[in-house]
């Protein structure tokens, strides 16, 4: 069974610049999960959809950031524009059942802002 | 919200050693992982572990939810074991998964 599929894997921009991440989940998995996480840190979710419904944006900042997913199965997070602040991995996750079910990880994007 | 606390932050073996890390939280769960964070950033997934004990190969872990704490077992511990690892955990009435502290292990021949 493929895993979590995440890229790009590495990503260099400059501040004030647009940057979007892409996510494949593994297949059948109706929850899909967006976390940031910054060095030295856990992991903190920015947006959980089900299918692809938001069930919680609630700590992703809206200003900057926003994510969709179209047809309940990849997803994409946008960051514009970004801020030194925002350097860190981010991180997509997947599971077959609600926030109760054990959750998969991708690789992540590292992304750092210059 | 949720506290969750881990125990030790860092922690050097060497290796064919064993140890136990602790996760204590604040509020009760109904979802609580332990995931290995590989040198490379990988999140691997250990075990999915709210209440009841597992055991896989050299790791076992056990949650005690009426008293508010898990605990990872590592046996036998290689160079492979090193990295981060983190207990998370998703607060009963809630729908978050929210990360603790980790613990820093490095394993050393």
């Amino acid at each position: 069974e493929a895993g979590v599929a995440q890229s790009p894997r590495y990503k260099i921009i400059e501040k004030r610049q647009s940057v979007a991440f892409w996510c494949n989940p593994i297949s059948g998995h109706a929850t899909l999960y967006w976390y940031q996480q910054i060095l030295g840190q856990g992991p903190k979710l920015l947006i959980q959809f089900q299918n692809n419904g938001v069930v919680d944006d609630s700590q992703l900042p809206k200003d900057r950031f926003s994510a969709e997913r179209l047809k309940g199965v990849d997803s994409t997070l946008k960051i514009q524009p970004a801020k030194l602040e925002d350097s860190a991995v981010y991180l997509c996750a997947s599971s077959s059942m609600d926030y109760r079910g054990t959750q998969y990880f991708g690789p992540g994007t590292r992304l750092l802002v210059l | 919200g949720i506290q969750v606390e881990q125990s030790p932050p860092d922690l050097i073996l060497q290796e064919g050693a064993n140890s136990t890390l602790r996760c204590n939280f604040s509020d009760s769960v109904n979802n609580l992982q332990w995931f290995h964070q590989n040198p490379w950033g990988q999140l691997i997934n250990l075990f999915y572990i709210p209440s009841g004990t597992k055991q896989n190969g050299r790791l076992s872990a056990t949650t005690v939810a009426t008293e508010r704490y898990s605990l990872l077992y590592i046996s036998s511990s290689q160079t492979t074991d090193s990295g981060v690892y983190f207990c998370a955990v998703v607060p009963g009435g809630g729908n978050k998964l929210t990360f603790g502290t980790g613990t820093q292990l490095k394993v050393e021949l």
